[in-house]
């Protein structure tokens, strides 16, 4: 498998632009997650997927964040409109439960700069 | 509130020496941990899990502890090389499952010659 992807690898926008961030899973694999780094917050959980339902979303800063995940497959989450404090690395993980824990497996990431 | 402390500041070591990372957690009673490396410009790479019914994990050259009590975590890597320059982080897993893990803000390492 080629591990989870994330595209595009690079964004740079415009304030009040949309965006959307794409992701592939490992396929088989049952959870998704969105991730955001910032050098001040670190690593931030937004929301999490398990077989394509959204499971927590209490990590979405605001309205103008969402996602979806339409099949096992591919992932999308959005800003709208994009803000320059939108500007980090989203990452998108995949794990797959088995009985207790569960590493997740990280895509390469996409950084947005929101100008 | 819940918090997870690691060195903020870089550390940096000798090639051939035991490297040591710290990580601290309050106001969790995690049922897992994990620690993951990363590397600039790239995501998280698990490294190892532990339970909270475990002391000591081990795999290869890297030793993870688990003290419930003292709420802490130590990372080791043994004879350290240059190819282990990286942010190594830890995640707490409360329930189990990888469904919330609350990563630490990482330590970076940097082993010279």
């Amino acid at each position: 498998d080629a591990g989870v992807i994330q595209s595009p690898r690079h964004e740079v926008t415009e304030m009040g632009q949309e965006v959307t961030l794409r992701c592939k899973p490992i396929s088989g694999h049952d959870y998704l997650f969105w991730y955001r780094q910032t050098m001040m917050r670190g690593l931030e959980l937004l929301i999490y997927f398990n077989n394509n339902v959204p499971i927590d979303d209490s990590g979405m800063p605001e309205d103008r964040f969402s996602a979806k995940m339409p099949n096992a497959s591919f992932s999308t989450l959005k800003i709208q409109p994009s803000e320059p404090r939108d500007s980090a690395v989203y990452f998108c993980a995949s794990s797959l439960r088995l009985q207790g824990a569960a590493e997740a497996f990280f895509g390469q990431g996409t950084r947005l700069t929101v100008v | 509130s819940q918090k997870i402390e690691q060195n903020s500041e870089a550390l940096n070591i000798q090639e051939g020496k035991t490297a040591t990372l710290t990580c601290n957690y309050t106001n969790y009673s995690p049922a897992y941990l994990q620690w993951y490396r990363q590397d600039p410009g790239r995501g998280p790479v698990f490294l190892l899990l532990i339970r909270e019914n475990e002391k000591e994990k081990r795999k290869e050259r890297l030793k993870v502890t688990f003290d419930t009590t003292l709420k802490q975590s130590l990372f080791h890597i043994t004879a350290s090389q240059p190819a282990d320059s990286a942010t190594y982080l830890c995640a707490l897993d409360p329930w189990g499952g990888g469904n919330k893990l609350t990563f630490g803000t990482g330590t970076q390492l940097k082993v010279e010659l």
